[in-house]
C-alpha cells in the first residue's frame, strides 16, 4: 500500500506570493488533515476535511485555506506569504476521520519564504 | 488555559537503559492519547495508543501508561538502541473537534 505523498517536497517563496501545496491520502483514507510544523510552536494543527468537507479548524488566519477532491487529494493555499510562514507542513490521514484513529503522516512540504 | 507539556530537554541515555518520556496535560480530558516518533525531516509515525480506561500498554519495548489523575502520560523505550533516538511526540484528543493536539515533543539520544 503506498503511503502518504505530498508535493512539493521543497518550496521557497517571497513575501506577499501565494502558495500551494499537495497531499495524496492512502487510498481508502478520507480524513486529510494539515498540520504547520517549526521549531518554536511544534506541531500545530491547520484543518481536517473529510468526503470534501472541511469539519475542524485550527487557530490560524484566513490566508491559509484548504479543499479536498472526491478523490480525497487535498490541497491547502497560503496566500500573501509572510515571513512566519516558513514551515515544515504535513498532512496526515486516516481511514476513518476519528480523533483515536492512527495518523499515517506524509513526509511534508519545506517552505521557506524569504 | 489548555497545554501539553513534555521534556523540553533532550534526554540522553545510555544504550540498554530504559528511556522514559513524560507527557502531562492541563485543562483537557482526553479519551485517548497517542505517542508517535518522528526523525528529522520526516513525518511523525503512530506508536501506541492508550485509551483513558487503559493503565498501561505494551509493544514490544515499548510500554505506555496514562493516569487520568495525574493527568499525566509516560513512555518507557526498554533496553534502548542508538536506533531509538528521535523525538518522540505525544497527542492526545481534545474533547470537542475530533482532533489531536500534540506536544512539542522530546528528544532522545542514545549512546552506544
Amino acid at each position: 500500500k503506498a503511503g502518504v505523498t505530498q508535493t512539493p517536497r521543497y518550496l521557497i517563496k517571497t513575501r506577499g506570493q501565494q502558495v500551494t501545496l499537495s497531499c495524496s491520502p492512502i487510498s481508502g483514507h478520507r480524513s486529510v488533515s494539515w498540520y504547520q510544523q517549526t521549531p518554536g510552536q511544534g506541531l500545530q494543527f491547520l484543518f481536517e476535511y473529510f468526503s470534501e468537507t472541511q469539519r475542524n479548524k485550527g487557530n490560524f488566519p484566513g490566508r491559509f485555506s484548504g479543499r479536498q477532491f472526491s478523490n480525497s487529494r487535498s490541497e491547502m493555499n497560503v496566500s500573501t506569504l509572510e515571513l512566519g510562514d516558513s514551515a515544515l507542513y504535513l498532512c496526515a490521514t486516516t481511514s476513518g476521520g476519528r480523533a483515536f484513529d492512527e495518523q499515517f503522516f506524509g513526509p511534508g512540504t519545506r517552505l521557506t519564504v524569504l | 488555559s489548555q497545554k501539553i507539556e513534555q521534556n523540553s530537554e533532550a534526554l540522553n541515555i545510555q544504550e540498554g537503559k530504559t528511556a522514559t518520556l513524560t507527557c502531562n496535560y492541563t485543562n483537557y480530558s482526553p479519551a485517548y492519547l497517542q505517542w508517535y516518533r518522528q526523525d528529522p525531516g520526516r513525518g511523525p509515525v503512530f506508536l501506541l495508543l492508550i485509551r483513558e480506561n487503559e493503565k498501561e500498554k505494551r509493544k514490544e519495548r515499548l510500554k505506555v501508561t496514562f493516569d487520568t489523575t495525574l493527568k499525566q502520560s509516560l513512555f518507557h523505550i526498554t533496553a534502548s538502541q542508538p536506533a531509538d533516538s528521535a523525538t518522540y511526540l505525544c497527542a492526545l484528543d481534545q474533547e470537542y473537534g475530533n482532533k489531536l493536539v500534540f506536544g512539542a515533543g522530546t528528544i532522545l539520544r542514545v549512546k552506544s
